[in-house]
């Protein structure tokens, strides 16, 4: 069966701090894409990646990064720098689809707070 | 940028009443989607629609619920009589038949059932 786990419920930083949000997800599919999303007080949900289960490489995008690992089925999110503007709650999340356009399975997300 | 239009933002109704959320997803798009989330909790799959039909359905989604793709344009989500428990944050979903930039969402319509 299909699920991500982000088992840090909230994490509270000071400004400038970095800090990494933790993703863990299960699938018996060899084909997968995972999706972080962002959502601000204001509720909307803000997509920051996707990634393919073929493709390992890191990404860096500005402050933000990704590390997906497919040995521990892991991809986990790190934000450099931390700002009182990355306060939010993030999300984690699994498509088995091999084109991205089957139902998204969310984790339980994380919550960031950063204190100026 | 395209992006996916939810009216209305906020809606309050009564238990009992029927409520129609309504959705305009990106034009080129042919998956379109229904999430909700309930205040504090994770965003959870309602339905899934593709070339006007249901392709698939969570067990939330009773008969209580329907969708529609009324004039091509729209794609709305029907709460018939609506409970206590509904009251939730409702996403609609759009991606395009690569889902190259993945699903994009709409700003959810908040629907309190008092």
């Amino acid at each position: 069966a299909q699920k991500v786990t982000q088992a840090q419920t909230e994490i509270s930083v000071v400004e400038k701090e970095d800090v990494t949000l933790d993703c863990v997800y299960e699938t018996r599919d060899t084909t997968y894409y995972l999706f972080w999303y962002k959502q601000p007080p204001s509720g909307e949900l803000v997509f920051l990646i996707r990634r393919n289960s073929f493709d390992e490489q890191n990404e860096i995008s500005g402050r933000y990064s990704w590390n997906f690992q497919k040995s521990t089925s892991s991809f986990n999110f790190t934000i450099t720098a931390s700002q009182v503007v990355d306060s939010a709650v993030y999300f984690c999340a699994l498509s088995e689809a091999p084109r991205g356009t089957d139902k998204l399975i969310f984790g339980t997300g994380t919550r960031l707070q950063v204190f100026p | 940028e395209p992006e996916v239009t939810q009216t209305p933002s906020h809606q309050v109704t009564q238990m009992g009443q029927e409520v129609i959320l309504r959705c305009v997803p990106i034009s080129n798009h042919l998956y379109f989607y229904w999430y909700r989330q309930i205040l504090g909790q994770k965003v959870e799959f309602l339905v899934s629609f593709y070339n006007n039909e249901i392709s698939e359905k969570s067990e939330i989604f009773d008969d209580q619920f329907s969708v529609e793709r009324p004039d091509g344009s729209n794609f709305t989500l029907k709460i018939r009589s609506t409970k206590l428990e509904d009251s939730a944050m409702y996403f609609c979903a759009s991606s395009g038949q690569q889902g190259s930039y993945g699903y994009t969402f709409g700003s959810g319509t908040r629907l309190t059932v008092v």
